[in-house]
């Protein structure tokens, strides 16, 4: 079946990098995204990755795609009060007519 | 600037009460949806929609109803038969499917009296 895994939390202290890991089962080629949900909010989306690449970077945002073992990572550089939010990753799979598929979303925490 | 509006962003509903939430978008885009979100967990979805008067079941449509009569708008309707209402509602919409990325609106919280 098809599942996507995030851990649920990730605390990380302002100025440090934070890696948000994210696992995913399907076969077929998709697109994987990321969002960004602040309280009472709804989801931003951060950026999207086909399966067929491996990273992609967009200013403090890097993407890294293991296609091998299905991990997908969103690295944050330089940690800011700001980013304080839940993030969560989504799958898109060809053979599921492109109906997204969530993970649970991880807290990212910001120690001062 | 083009955008996904829902409301109320607040909302409380009566036993035995139907209630509807609003989604209009002003992107032209073709696709809406309907999702669900409980704390902790990812987003479910409800309904969903690829063009007008068109309209397909999602994981969770029991209890729900929904109708596409204009592109720009796309309400739920939450049905007294829905026994556990109280959840964030996200409303998204797409250029189209395949792999064009969903955009969200803020969001309506329903909660029940």
């Amino acid at each position: 079946g098809e599942d996507v895994e995030q851990s649920l939390f990730l605390s990380v202290r302002e100025g440090d990098s934070s890696v948000i890991n994210c696992t995913y089962t399907d076969s077929s080629s998709t697109y994987l995204y990321w969002y960004k949900q602040e309280p009472g909010a709804g989801l931003q989306l951060l950026t999207y990755i086909f399966s067929n690449m491996d990273m992609k970077q967009d200013q403090r945002l890097t993407v890294l795609l293991n296609k091998k073992d299905k991990h997908l990572s969103l690295r944050i550089a330089d940690t800011q009060t700001g980013d304080s939010a839940i993030y969560f990753c989504a799958e898109s799979p060809m053979d599921s007519n492109y109906q997204l598929i969530w993970g649970a979303g991880t807290k990212l925490i910001i120690k001062p | 600037d083009g955008g996904i509006t829902q409301s109320p962003k607040y909302l409380f509903r009566k036993e035995g009460q139907n209630v509807t939430l609003s989604c209009e978008q002003n992107l032209n885009h073709d696709a809406m949806y309907w999702y669900r979100q409980d704390p902790g967990q990812g987003l479910r979805l409800i309904y969903y929609s690829q063009i007008v008067n068109d309209f397909q079941k999602g994981d969770i449509a029991e209890g729900y109803s929904v109708s596409r009569e204009k592109k720009e708008s796309f309400p739920l309707t939450v049905t007294s038969a829905q026994k556990n209402p109280t959840a964030f509602y996200l409303c998204a919409s797409s250029r189209g499917t395949g792999y064009q990325p969903q955009h969200f609106g803020d969001g309506t919280r329903l909660s029940i009296l």
